[in-house]
């Protein structure tokens, strides 16, 4: 079955530092991975997706994040964290070749970027 | 175009009584989720409806819950008997199968008493 961690339940940074935002799964197959945002009283948004291709994917608001095989990481990153990225991040994964459409989300790291 | 809608979006209920929370999907999406989010928490996936095909119950807590998805649109995630554990923002989503990202709606907010 497949699974997430994201071992930090918060981050804090200073505006204008670069941020990374960690997250290792566990899966039997390929993962399909994702990153989605929760904004203070607004809904889930997806950042940004692997499912195949290059290890390093671009998202929105300038977010980014590098698939590691050997680690069995995603970790979600950006050169330089603005006030208005502080919310909550999820991780996410699904193996298409035993879970099909199933998603598990990890725990959700709090990110806070002080001004 | 319209997103996820939800309704109601928020519940207030007794304990030991019956709920019913609706999700209106995104026109076209083949699959449609369920999660719940306890205060400050991830999401626990509950059940997700792909097309025609049978849906996966894997995370139904319990079998005081069951859903529906009528007409491959519409789904209903019903609660029996409630319990105060139950109390949770409960989320539905949909997505396109071929793009695998999913669109949340803003969710229903539980509380039982």
């Amino acid at each position: 079955a497949q699974s997430v961690a994201q071992p930090e339940d918060q981050v804090n940074v200073a505006e204008g530092n670069p941020l990374t935002v960690k997250c290792t799964y566990s899966v039997s197959g390929n993962p399909y991975l994702f990153w989605y945002v929760q904004y203070p009283n607004r809904g889930l948004q997806f950042l940004l997706k692997y499912i195949t291709g290059d290890n390093l994917v671009k998202g929105s608001y300038g977010f980014e994040a590098e698939f590691n095989k050997s680690q069995t990481s995603f970790h979600l990153k950006k050169p330089s964290a603005l006030v208005s990225d502080s919310a909550l991040y999820f991780c996410a994964v699904r193996d298409p070749n035993t879970g099909g459409f199933k998603t598990i989300f990890g725990a959700g790291t709090r990110l806070f970027v002080k001004a | 175009g319209a997103g996820v809608s939800q309704s109601p979006s928020n519940k207030v209920t007794e304990k030991g009584k019956d709920v019913e929370l609706r999700c209106d999907p995104i026109s076209g999406h083949t699959a449609l989720y369920w999660y719940r989010q306890s205060l400050g928490q991830g999401l626990e996936f509950l059940i997700y409806f792909q097309g025609n095909s049978a849906p996966d119950k894997s995370g139904l807590p319990s079998d005081r819950f069951s859903a529906e998805r009528t007409g491959g649109s519409v789904s209903t995630l019903t609660i029996q008997r409630t319990q105060q554990e139950d109390s949770a923002v409960y989320l539905c989503a949909s997505a396109l199968a071929g793009l695998n990202e999913q669109f949340f709606g803003p969710g229903t907010r539980l509380t039982v008493l």
